[in-house]
């Protein structure tokens, strides 16, 4: 089975531009999270989605965004890019009848100049 | 506000030695407990899922432990190897949510 994956795997922009990551989820997972990792800082959650809706988010300005498709891939979009959207993004899958046990993508490095 | 915290933050330690790591969480509203293993340059990987009080878990050399009721965790790793050396993440879900809310990590070295 494959593992998660994330597109694309590293990404440089400049400040004021947007951005779309994107994670598809292991066959068969319905539950997409998104997490970013800034040095020094833990998993900083971000949303989850489940069947195309949206069921948390986190502490994040309403510049982050994301949704999730009908074959459950997701996207996440971030607008007015700032300095310290610097991080690695990461997203994760999980079934919906486990205990949440998630699996992790490679994540995409976001370099903002 | 649902805060994890783990400890130390950082641990050398040499091959063969056992150590272990404290991750604290919220003691209400419990779901799960995750515990990974990063290693750099990796995809944080999952060691354990704990869900029950008093739940133990083991996989080779590492084991947890779980108290819901006082809110921690215990990850042990007995004779530590050089290929252990990564970051240690647990991560807290509460019933009602869909959010994990991870800890900062304790960031092992293992000396050869």
């Amino acid at each position: 089975k494959a593992g998660v994956t994330q597109t694309p795997r590293y990404l440089i922009k400049t400040r004021g531009q947007q951005v779309t990551l994107s994670c598809s989820p292991i066959s068969g997972h319905r539950s997409v999270s998104w997490y970013q990792q800034t040095p020094g800082q833990g998993l900083q959650f971000l949303f989850e989605y489940f069947s195309e809706t949206q069921r948390n988010k986190g502490n994040f300005p309403g510049r982050f965004s994301g949704r999730q498709f009908s074959n459950s891939r997701s996207e996440m979009n971030v607008s007015t890019l700032e300095l310290g959207d610097s991080a690695l993004y990461l997203c994760a899958s999980s079934l919906m009848d486990s205990p949440y046990e998630q699996y992790f993508g490679p994540g995409t490095r976001l370099t903002v100049t | 506000i649902l805060n994890v915290e783990q400890s130390p933050q950082s641990l050398h330690v040499q091959e063969g030695d056992s150590t272990n790591f404290t991750c604290s969480f919220p003691s209400s509203n419990f779901y799960a407990l995750h515990w990974y293993r990063w290693e750099t340059a990796k995809s944080p990987e999952a060691l354990f899922v704990m869900t029950l009080n008093g739940d133990e878990k083991k996989k080779g050399r590492i084991s947890a432990t779980l108290n819901t009721k006082e809110g921690y965790s215990y990850l042990y790793i007995k004779g530590s190897q050089p290929e252990d050396s990564a970051t240690y993440l647990c991560a807290f879900r509460n019933t009602g949510g869909f959010k994990t809310i991870f800890g900062a990590g304790t960031r092992l070295f293992v000396k050869a």
